[in-house]
C-alpha cells in the first residue's frame, strides 16, 4: 500500500535559523496537506497543494509540491519559538480514497 | 477550536474492558475520520464515514469499531482492551475527502 515518509525524524535548531522537513511519498500523489502540531495538542491544517511544481508561502512557511507530485517540502525562514512541533505530511494517491499521513518531524527551537 | 468536539477527554479503563468515544463533527461536514496517535508516534488512520457509509479502512483491529450515526456524529468502540490499546485518539471532519480536515482534541485513553 500507499506509504508516506518524512525526513529528518527530529530537528534541533537555534531560534533564528531555517528548517526544511521533506516529505516522500510510495505512489503519486493525487494532492498533499501538511498539519502542525504543537506539544499536547491536535493536529492543524496548515495547507493544501495540488498541482505539479506548487509553491505556496505563508509567513515564513513556504511550501513546495514535486514536478512528479511524489514529494513535497516544507521550509520555515528564520524560525521562532513559537514554530515548535510536529510537522506532518499527509498525502493521497491519485486513486486513494484518503489521506495517509507521514510520520512527521519534530522540531525543537532553542532560544 | 477546530469545531469538532470528542468525547470524553480522558478515560482510564482495565484490560479486557470495553469503552466507546465519541466524535461531533462540525456542523455541515460530511466526512469523519478516526486516527490513533501512540506516544510520539505518528498517526495512524483506521476508519473514515462519509454521511454515514464507511468509505475506507486503515489498520483497524477487529476489537475495534465505528458507526456514523444519522446526524452525524460518530462513535468508535474498542473492545477487549489491551495495554498496547493506551494512546491518544483524534476524530477528524471534513467537508469531503479532497479538503482540509478539522480535527478534535483527542481522547487520550490509558488502559491499566
Amino acid at each position: 500500500g500507499q506509504q508516506v515518509m518524512q525526513i529528518p525524524q527530529y530537528q534541533h535548531v537555534q531560534e533564528g535559523e531555517d528548517f526544511t522537513t521533506y516529505c516522500n511519498s510510495s505512489t503519486t500523489l493525487s494532492n498533499i496537506q501538511w498539519y502542525k502540531q504543537r506539544p499536547g495538542g491536535h493536529p492543524v491544517f496548515l495547507i493544501q497543494l495540488v498541482k505539479s511544481g506548487e509553491v505556496k508561502k505563508q509567513k515564513r512557511l513556504t511550501f513546495q509540491f514535486g514536478e512528479a507530485k511524489k514529494n513535497s517540502s516544507l521550509h520555515i525562514t528564520a524560525t521562532q519559538t513559537t514554530d515548535v512541533g510536529t510537522y506532518f505530511c499527509a498525502g493521497r494517491a491519485t486513486y486513494g480514497q484518503n489521506f495517509v499521513f507521514g510520520p512527521g518531524t519534530r522540531l525543537s527551537v532553542l532560544p | 477550536d477546530s469545531g469538532v468536539t470528542q468525547t470524553p477527554k480522558h478515560l482510564i479503563t482495565a484490560t479486557g474492558q470495553r469503552v466507546t468515544l465519541r466524535c461531533s463533527p462540525r456542523s455541515g461536514d460530511l466526512s469523519v475520520y478516526w486516527y490513533q496517535q501512540s506516544l510520539d508516534q505518528g498517526l495512524q488512520f483506521l476508519i473514515h464515514y462519509y454521511n454515514g457509509e464507511e468509505r475506507a479502512k486503515g489498520n483497524i483491529l477487529e476489537r475495534f469499531s465505528a458507526q456514523q450515526f444519522p446526524d452525524l456524529h460518530s462513535e468508535l468502540n474498542l473492545s477487549s482492551l489491551e495495554l498496547g490499546d493506551s494512546a491518544l485518539y483524534f476524530c477528524a471532519s471534513s467537508v469531503d475527502r479532497n479538503t482540509e480536515a478539522f480535527f478534535g482534541q483527542g481522547t487520550r485513553l490509558t488502559v491499566v
